[in-house]
């Protein structure tokens, strides 16, 4: 079955260091994908996403993502987090052809002061 | 802010009772999707809606309709509900058909008691 997986229910890292998210799916072909971040109440707001070409990619806040074929993962990094990335985050795909976009669990990132 | 708008923001109902939600997309965006987010099933696609017709349905109950207006605003439509009816219940939106990147509202949440 079509799966995205993200392994870390639950991450904390300090204010300051460096953080990634890890992502995986299980799809025949290479689909789109994207990386979202919900805070708090809040709706999801695009980070990133990967359509071809380049296979890191950079997105918003200072988040970039890289694209690994023979990993099937696409994980996310920050160099330094800040107090304000603390947030659930959340690893889309979609598959070439279809329309819906098909979600991971999603990580909790806790930052320590 | 994402453009996408949702209402109302919380509703609280009673089990057996129907509810509407409203999703209003960017402006110019034909397509909108609803997903829901649940504690047990996470990020799931219901369906999607291009410019006033029905294009692909996800884990959709029955018991749960959608319809997309000619000013395309859309509505979700939940009866007979459940206990396990009760989730954030998210809109999203694509420019112009396109179907790279979804923008979400900032959803409504659904208390069933």
């Amino acid at each position: 079955a079509q799966s995205v997986t993200q392994p870390d229910i639950h991450i904390t890292v300090s204010e300051g260091a460096s953080l990634e998210l890890r992502c995986n799916y299980s799809y025949g072909a290479t689909p789109y994908l994207f990386w979202y971040v919900q805070s708090p109440g809040q709706g999801l707001q695009l980070l990133l996403k990967y359509f071809s070409g380049d296979t890191l990619v950079q997105g918003i806040k200072g988040f970039e993502a890289e694209f690994k074929r023979s990993q099937s993962s696409f994980n996310l990094r920050k160099p330094s987090v800040h107090w304000s990335d603390a947030a659930e985050y959340f690893c889309a795909v979609r598959i070439q052809g279809a329309q819906k976009l098909v979600f991971g669990q999603g990580t909790r990132l806790t930052i320590n002061p | 802010d994402s453009g996408v708008t949702q209402t109302p923001k919380h509703l609280i109902t009673a089990t057996g009772q129907r509810v509407t939600l409203r999703c209003s997309p960017r402006s110019g965006d034909l397509s909108v999707y609803w997903y829901q987010q649940s504690l047990d099933q996470g990020l799931q696609f219901l369906i999607q809606y291009y410019n006033g017709e029905e294009r692909a349905k996800g884990n959709i109950l029955e018991r749960f309709s959608a319809q997309q207006f000619p000013d395309l605003h859309s509505e979700l439509n939940l009866s007979s509900l459940e206990l396990g009816d009760s989730a954030l219940y998210f809109c999203a939106s694509n420019p112009l058909g396109r179907m790279d990147t979804q923008y979400f509202g900032p959803g409504t949440r659904l208390t069933v008691l």
